[in-house]
């Protein structure tokens, strides 16, 4: 496609639900980027995939965020036993193959977590 | 080794200036400035590599301290459109090369007529 699309663009789940969030890169992009943004807050860094491998997961929160990359192209983050607290938007991110080239953003999938 | 933006918010009337400004505890490598309106994804406005180059971009420019390890933003005669919340992106210098970017907390710009 022309960018990066995330679905869905909204979720609304209970906690203690597992939710799976969806990223498409922009065609031919090899590094992906996944972050989280609170309610008026900055891009808090989760994980960085450089074709299929995560050479940095740094970021994520706690054991139950969890993400994969499959053919080098479409990304999932999972949140397992979601919490409250997990609450926000999730946006994905996609450059050309040098890991800190452009990054294009996807428009987000708001989650919350009632 | 996120870096620390200031200010944290600003508010000008339509036509005025503004600057913003990045710092880095760590050398940097490069540094990137996106824009993100309310509601919406960030968008890229400039990237600066070390050797304290400057960009611009339309009525946006911006220079880069490699001494100093900073950034600074330039708004001049600003816009309504200009408003939004400006985050920076540092790159780290590091052996084995350049990776991922970290983002500061944002600069919080309002615009009024």
């Amino acid at each position: 496609g022309a960018g990066v699309s995330q679905s869905p663009s909204n979720k609304v789940t209970e906690k203690g639900k597992d939710v799976e969030l969806r990223c498409d890169p922009i065609s031919g992009h090899t590094a992906l980027y996944w972050y989280r943004q609170s309610l008026g807050q900055g891009l808090e860094f989760l994980i960085y995939f450089q074709g299929n491998s995560a050479p940095d997961k740094s970021g994520l929160p706690s054991d139950r965020f969890s993400a994969e990359r499959t053919g080098g192209s479409v990304s999932t983050l999972t949140i397992q036993r979601t919490q409250q607290e997990d609450s926000a938007v999730y946006l994905c991110a996609s450059s050309s193959d040098r890991g800190a080239d452009t990054q294009y953003f996807g428009p987000g999938t708001r989650l919350t977590v009632l | 080794q996120q870096p620390v933006q200031s200010p944290q918010a600003v508010i000008l009337r339509e036509g005025e200036d503004a600057v913003i400004n990045c710092s880095s505890s760590k050398a940097l490598y490069s540094v990137h400035w996106y824009r993100q309106k309310h509601g919406e994804a960030p968008v890229f406005l400039m990237i600066l590599l070390k050797g304290g180059e400057q960009k611009g971009h339309e009525k946006i420019s911006a220079s880069f301290n490699e001494k100093k390890q900073q950034s600074s933003l330039y708004l001049t005669a600003s816009q309504l459109s200009y408003s939004g919340t400006y985050f920076c992106g540092t790159e780290l210098l590091i052996i084995q090369g350049a990776q991922k970017l970290v983002f500061g907390q944002g600069t919080r710009l309002t615009i009024n007529p």
